[in-house]
């Protein structure tokens, strides 16, 4: 079983909808959870990324993490097409350099 | 440049040969890290470089698999006697320093093809 679980998608949804994607994790020493960003042939840039439990909003994306439950979750509202790629969530733990990796969710946004 | 350059950006080798790859990561930042990403799938940690301490070897799937840093400058990833399951994008990143929170900048990876 893998540390890191991700919704795999793919997901096609029309412009102006509202995505969740989300990932499960069995590693509760991860403290550090980030979202990346995938456009196809290009390196992940990162998106967003939270510290322990809670939320975490910038502009049309809200990060949401519950320890508690071992689930993060990345909210985009208002999509757009541009919002087309493939997302990535990520874990860490503290003083720790590698990160886990989900294996992606591929979202499509139809104008 | 600004941001973590790699070379060769694309690789076809046959089987058996030896590769090197190289990564450039951002002026001033000391940690660096590498990954492996096969089609359709996430990031495969493979190794991590943080200022003087002894590199993270961890992910390194198997002996054929090493990489090396110039103090904080230009790291190498050599995949000696390379085999078709090895072909695979492989991505450089870097960061001011290593582990809590910090941003990672990731560079377009070396895409290698082995036939």
């Amino acid at each position: 079983q893998k540390e890191v679980e991700q919704d795999p998608g793919p997901l096609s949804v029309p412009e102006g909808a509202i995505v969740s994607l989300n990932c499960t994790y069995s590693n509760s020493a991860f403290q550090y959870f980030m979202w990346y960003r995938q456009y196809s042939r290009k390196g992940p840039e990162l998106l967003m990324y939270t510290y322990s439990s809670g939320n975490k909003e910038d502009g049309r994306f809200t990060a949401q993490v519950d320890k508690s439950s071992k689930y993060i979750s990345l909210f985009i509202r208002d999509s757009q097409p541009s919002d087309s790629a493939t997302y990535l969530c990520a874990m860490r733990e503290t003083n720790a350099g590698k990160s886990t990796f989900g294996d992606g969710t591929t979202l499509t946004v139809k104008p | 440049g600004a941001g973590v350059s790699q070379s060769p950006s694309n690789k076809v080798t046959e089987k058996g040969k030896d590769v090197e790859l190289r990564c450039d990561p951002i002026s001033g930042h000391t940690a660096l890290y590498w990954y492996r990403q096969r089609l359709g799938q996430g990031l495969e940690f493979l190794i991590y470089f943080q200022g003087n301490s002894a590199p993270d070897k961890s992910g390194l799937p198997s002996d054929r698999f090493s990489a090396e840093r110039t103090g904080e400058s230009v790291s190498t990833l050599t995949i000696q006697r390379t085999q078709q399951e090895d072909s695979a994008v492989y991505l450089c990143a870097s960061s001011p320093q290593g582990g809590s929170g910090n941003t990672i900048y990731f560079g377009e990876g070396s895409w290698l093809t082995v036939v």
